[in-house]
């Protein structure tokens, strides 16, 4: 049980486009799923949480219009790099919280994002 | 904003123990402690998580002591599988948890 998975694991995408991201809870319901962002030999960035039904929460420093995050269902968020450029390329995660189990949190497989 | 605080590296033969420590001195008294594991390329992996005394599940054992203001990972008999970086964690504002550098255990044939 507790299985996010993400998609696409991997995109190669060019510089001034936008690429989503979409995380699912598998077997479990996710009113709150994070979403982190993991450069090479660091560790994880948290960059927003993202709330079923409301808008997003984002980190000090992370542009909100830049990284839309959306949380349609319990069981769906997405986030969306826009007008990506090679410094957005990166290792994407997300997590999601059971929402009956609050203290519990499952981390997805990641997005390897490549900008060229 | 990382509330824990590990060693950044350490090695170990194959078929040893490995503890690893986390300090957390400002932890709330509704936290919890979780621990994850990742590998190279791979999103964080959930190996235990306690509030207090002892957790002991298939793959690790969490000790806590009475004043919970740091925590003991203990893997048993690693093999070369074990190698990775372990992240101690503990909540903050609406359940979010701040990566520190974890800990990075090589296991050493």
């Amino acid at each position: 049980g507790a299985v996010v998975s993400q998609h696409p694991s991997r995109v190669i995408c060019k510089s001034g486009t936008s690429v989503k991201i979409e995380c699912r809870s598998l077997d479990f319901q996710a009113t709150t799923m994070f979403w982190y962002r993991q450069f090479p030999k660091q560790s994880l960035m948290l960059m927003a949480t993202s709330n079923e039904g409301s808008k997003a929460t984002y980190e000090q420093g992370v542009e909100k219009d830049k990284f839309l995050i959306n949380h349609a269902s319990l069981t769906l968020s997405t986030l969306t790099v826009t007008s990506a450029h090679p410094e957005d390329s990166s290792f994407y995660i997300c997590s999601a919280r059971d929402r009956f189990r609050l203290y519990e949190q499952y981390f997805g497989p990641g997005t390897r994002l490549t900008v060229t | 904003l990382a509330k824990t605080t590990q060693p950044i590296s350490m090695d170990s033969y194959e078929g040893q123990e490995v503890n690893i420590t986390c300090s957390h001195n400002n932890i709330a008294t509704n936290d919890y402690i979780t621990w994850y594991q990742q590998f190279p390329s791979q999103g964080p992996r959930f190996i235990i998580q306690g509030y207090k005394t002892k957790v002991t599940n298939e793959v690790a054992s969490l000790f806590i002591p009475a004043d919970r203001k740091s925590s003991t990972l203990s893997l048993p008999r690693v093999s070369l599988s074990d190698t990775a970086v372990y992240y101690c964690l503990v909540p903050y504002g609406n359940n979010r948890l701040a990566f520190g550098k974890g800990n990075q255990v090589v296991v050493i044939p």
